[in-house]
């Protein structure tokens, strides 16, 4: 089977950096996703690592260890926009679907 | 339309009944995919499309779900007999080929069943 662990609640203030862990178990890893869902809206994509390293998008990064089956988005200069749940997602075999943890609430304060 | 559109947004039916769920992919995008996902968890897996045929259902919870996509575009979720554990919102994605190599997934805003 397959198994993600990733904090299930975060705080930060404006202007900080957060950083969201995400621990994977499944074989057949091919690639780490990174999603945002703000509250009744839809999950839009933000970040994917398919090799270790890190990748950087604006003010969100993301990054992977295959080694570790560890992987973090890290998000900086924090706006209040950015409250929303963050959830990783692996990909397997190449295949199609990719596979959601838990999620992560965010909750940006003043 | 420029995204995913889902339809409809809000289902509330009563135990028993029979629902459909109807899921308009980005123009162009071949593959397709039905998640679930109940409060405060992450969507769930249900099926994927790559053109017509249905490439992985593995996460149907059992056989009063059914998925098609006769012509490869639009796809449709079915849900006989429903039950009340069944309420949940269904998200439709899309991605223009498998979304393995780019990780990427397009959502629609997802239908809200509510079975009573």
């Amino acid at each position: 089977g397959q198994s993600l662990e990733q904090p299930s609640e975060v705080t930060a203030v404006e202007g900080a950096i957060v950083q969201i862990n995400c621990t994977y178990q499944t074989s057949g890893f091919y690639g780490l996703s990174w999603y945002q869902q703000h509250d009744g809206g839809a999950p839009t994509f933000l970040s994917y690592n398919g090799l270790d390293g890190l990748e950087e998008t604006g003010r969100f990064s993301s990054f992977l260890s295959r080694s570790d089956s560890y992987g973090y988005l890290l998000l900086q200069e924090l706006q209040m926009k950015d409250s929303a749940s963050y959830f990783c997602a692996v990909t397997r075999n190449q295949g199609g679907k990719l596979i959601f943890g838990q999620g992560t609430e965010l909750s940006v304060k003043p | 339309g420029a995204g995913v559109s889902q339809t409809p947004s809000n289902k509330v039916t009563e135990k028993g009944k029979y629902v459909e769920l109807r899921c308009d992919p980005i123009s162009g995008h071949t593959a397709l995919y039905w998640y679930r996902q109940s409060l405060g968890q992450g969507p769930e897996f249900l099926i994927y499309f790559q053109g017509t045929g249905a490439a992985d259902d593995s996460g149907l919870p059992n056989d009063r779900f059914f998925a098609v996509r006769p012509e490869g575009s639009v796809s449709t979720l079915k849900i006989q007999r429903t039950e009340r554990g069944d309420s949940a919102v269904y998200l439709c994605a899309s991605s223009r080929g498998l979304a393995g190599p780019s990780g990427e997934l397009f959502f629609g805003e997802g239908s809200r069943l509510t079975v009573l």
